[in-house]
C-alpha cells in the first residue's frame, strides 16, 4: 500500500528555521515527482514546492521562494524552511501526482511559528 | 501566482443538484486540461474526486462530474447527499516556474 508520512513538525519562533520530512513507502519513489502543500488553520489549501523524480528540478511558491528549500533523497522528501514567519503557521502536506488518479497524500504535519 | 476563484459557499438541499465554479485565467485553467477538484472533510487530507477537468478516479461517484469552458472550471454534485458537505478545491496547472495553483475553497452545505 502506497503511504506518506510527515515529520519534523513543531513550533518555532519567528525568524528560525525547521526541516520537515516525508517518508515514502509502497510505491518507486524516484519515479515521481513530489510536492509539498500547506494549509493554514481554518485557510485554504496553498501550493508550496515541487521536487521532481530525479531530484534535479525544483519548483516554488512565490511566498517561499528563497526561504524554503525542497530536497530529496531515495525514499525522503524534505523541506528546508528559514526565516519563517507568522503566515508559515500551518498543517503542511507531501503529495505525489497532484494533478493525477495516482495521487497520494500524508496525513501532514503541523508547524507554528509564534513567538 | 493568484488563486483561483471560488465562491465562499454554494448550499442544497438533500436530492438537489450543484455547482462550483473555479475561474482563473488563460495562463492556468484556461491555457491546459489539467484541473482536478480535491472534497476536503474537517481535520482530513484531501481526496481527489475529478482529474482532467472531467474524469472520475476509481471509486469515485458517478455523482461528481467536472467541466470546463474557457477560464473556468466547474464541478457538479449530482443527487446531494449529507456525505457531500465539506470543502472542495480546485487546483490547475500553470506552466510556469510556481507550477500549480489552487483555488480560494467552497464550503458545501447540506441543508
Amino acid at each position: 500500500e502506497e503511504q506518506l508520512v510527515e515529520s519534523g513538525g513543531g513550533s518555532v519562533q519567528p525568524g528560525g528555521s525547521l526541516r520537515l520530512s516525508c517518508a515514502a513507502s509502497g510505491f518507486t519513489f524516484t519515479r515521481f515527482a513530489m510536492h509539498w502543500v500547506r494549509q493554514a488553520p481554518g485557510k485554504g489549501l496553498e501550493y508550496v514546492s515541487t521536487i521532481s523524480g530525479d531530484g534535479r528540478s525544483t519548483y516554488y511558491a512565490d511566498s517561499v521562494k528563497g526561504r524554503f528549500t525542497i530536497s530529496r533523497d531515495d525514499s525522503k522528501m524534505y523541506l528546508q524552511m528559514t526565516s519563517l514567519r507568522a503566515e508559515d503557521t500551518a498543517m503542511y502536506f507531501c503529495a505525489k501526482d497532484l494533478l493525477e488518479d495516482t495521487t497520494r497524500w500524508g496525513q501532514g504535519t503541523l508547524v507554528t511559528v509564534s513567538s | 501566482q493568484s488563486a483561483l476563484t471560488q465562491p465562499a459557499s454554494v448550499s442544497g438541499s438533500p436530492g438537489q443538484s450543484i455547482t462550483i465554479s473555479c475561474t482563473g485565467t488563460s495562463s492556468d485553467v484556461g491555457g491546459y486540461n489539467y484541473v482536478s477538484w480535491y472534497q476536503q472533510h474537517p481535520g482530513k487530507a484531501p481526496k481527489l474526486m475529478i482529474y482532467d477537468v472531467f474524469n472520475r478516479p476509481s471509486g469515485v461517484s458517478d455523482r461528481f462530474s467536472g467541466s470546463k469552458s474557457g477560464n473556468t472550471a466547474s464541478l457538479t454534485i449530482s443527487g446531494l447527499q449529507a456525505e457531500d458537505e465539506a470543502d472542495y478545491y480546485c487546483i490547475s496547472y500553470t506552466g510556469t516556474s510556481s507550477p500549480y495553483v489552487f483555488g480560494t475553497g467552497t464550503k458545501v452545505t447540506v441543508l
